[in-house]
């Protein structure tokens, strides 16, 4: 299974300012993803980040809120742009399993990074 | 309507009680199909696959029946450490790969 690592993993910040988190993953992958968990509710997917390529977003995500950046098969950032306490939620970076493992087409996950805004 | 639907829980088991878990999910096309398990303030990890004949491991069985779009998780023999919360997840394909969650089944398991 992939070691994913994720930078911060928890920030307080002031409204009407950007986050930048990072995921580091320690071996190549060709997608990873971004989710956003907010208090008991369930993982919510924003964006696939894929190398080489602009982001796709989901449905009420949308590229100046949430750039992402993936410069290569082990690293991808999103940030959250001039945030609000709406905002305040665990993001999760994630990757599928390699094609050819037994548990193909899962996820695995970072420890997320915890954000608040105040 | 919600792509993939839990029922709501939370359950309250003894320990030792055999408990299941319900899922639906709306699009037909959807490929692949999960539960995963989330630990309060972590994140998720694959629990199982499942597959259409079923399938085991250990005091855990997961069912999917693709005709009425449902999928099962039973638990037997509950122990305190099963207390978190399960999340059903189905991967689709259409326009891309992705996976999308359940809103999650709180479970807790008592002495």
């Amino acid at each position: 299974s992939a070691v994913i690592s994720q930078k911060p993993s928890r920030d307080i910040c002031q409204r009407g300012t950007s986050l930048t988190i990072q995921c580091q993953v320690d071996s190549q992958v060709t997608m990873m993803f971004w989710y956003r968990q907010q208090p008991g509710q369930s993982l919510t997917l924003i964006a696939t980040a894929n190398q080489g390529s602009e982001a796709t977003y989901e449905s009420g995500f949308v590229i100046d809120k949430f750039p992402i950046s993936r410069p290569n098969l082990t690293f991808s950032t999103l940030t959250v742009s001039n945030m609000s306490p709406e905002d305040s939620s665990i993001y999760l970076c994630s990757v599928d399993a390699l094609a050819d493992s037994e548990n193909s087409d899962t996820q695995y996950f970072g420890p997320g990074t915890r954000l608040t805004v105040l | 309507r919600k792509e993939v639907e839990q029922d709501p829980g939370p359950f309250n088991v003894p320990e030792g009680a055999t408990v299941a878990f319900n899922c639906t999910y709306s699009n037909s096309a959807s490929q692949s199909f999960f539960w995963y398990r989330q630990d309060c303030r972590k994140e998720p990890k694959l629990l199982m696959s499942v597959y259409s004949s079923g399938n085991e491991d250990g005091r855990f069985t997961a069912q999917l029946n693709r005709a009425s779009q449902y999928i099962s998780l039973l638990i037997r023999d509950s122990k305190l450490s099963d207390s978190a919360t399960y999340l059903c997840a189905v991967t689709q394909y259409t326009g891309g790969f992705k996976t999308i969650f359940g809103a999650g089944t709180r479970l807790f398991v008592k002495a």
